[in-house]
């Protein structure tokens, strides 16, 4: 089965905080893409980052670092220095390599940074 | 690069009429747009994958008749929900498949999203 569990389902902090929003991952597939996508108020999904499975590495970009983890099925998310601009949901996604193409959504994590 | 639009933004219909969506690839090919519907305060539910040339695929449950997708060109796909109802109330997401060369490492990238209202 193939599923992506964001257990946090709203996240309020306080601008210039860190956050971390956790995703979990379930696939039996070896090969598999994970992603996150940003939802701000205005509905658009602006892609994030796209991570395969065989690259463990983590990135930073910026404010933004992503922490993968295979041996915990974990695609963590992490905003350094978080600002009000970064109010929005994000999802964590999978396909899996028998998957056609079809991102499996997480649930979604409502992140609220207030002034 | 990789920019989706979708047309219109919002709209607004009597119940029983007919409604379009386009999708756009504006500086891609795309030969697999999805179509997803996302309730408020909701994840997003895949509808169908449309793909270029051919019938679309729908998600079980999703009635083809009602929601009607044309993948015409390489940049374009519609969805026409016929004879709306309030139930088919709902914000609407397109994504295009951006294919890397070569390889399976490809990303969809969404467009800003339709919301339909029906009275």
């Amino acid at each position: 089965a193939q599923k992506v569990t964001q257990a946090q389902t709203e996240i309020s902090v306080v601008e210039k905080e860190d956050v971390t929003l956790d995703c979990v991952y379930e696939t039996r597939d070896t090969t598999y893409y994970l992603f996150w996508y940003k939802q701000p108020p205005s509905g658009e999904l602006v892609f994030l980052i796209r991570r395969n499975s065989f690259d463990e590495q983590n990135e930073i970009s910026g404010r933004y670092s992503w922490n993968f983890q295979k041996s915990t099925s974990s695609f963590n998310f992490t905003i350094t220095a978080s600002q009000v601009v970064d109010s929005a949901v994000y999802f964590c996604a999978l396909i899996p390599d028998t998957g056609f193409q079809k991102l499996v959504f997480g649930t979604g994590t409502r992140l609220l940074v207030s002034p | 690069g990789a920019v989706v639009s979708q047309h219109p933004s919002r709209v607004i219909c009597k119940s029983g009429t007919s409604v379009k969506i386009e999708c756009r690839s504006l500086d891609f090919q795309a030969t697999t747009m999805f179509w997803y519907r996302q309730f408020p305060k909701q994840s997003l539910m895949l509808m169908a994958t449309s793909n270029e040339g051919s019938k679309a695929t729908y998600e079980q449950g999703v009635e083809k008749d009602k929601f009607l997708i044309n993948h015409a060109s390489l940049t374009l796909s519609t969805l026409t929900v016929t004879s709306a109802h309030p139930e088919d109330s709902s914000f609407y997401i397109c994504s295009a498949r951006d294919l890397v060369a070569g390889g399976f490492t490809d990303t969809q990238y969404f467009g800003p999203g339709t919301r339909l209202t029906v009275l």
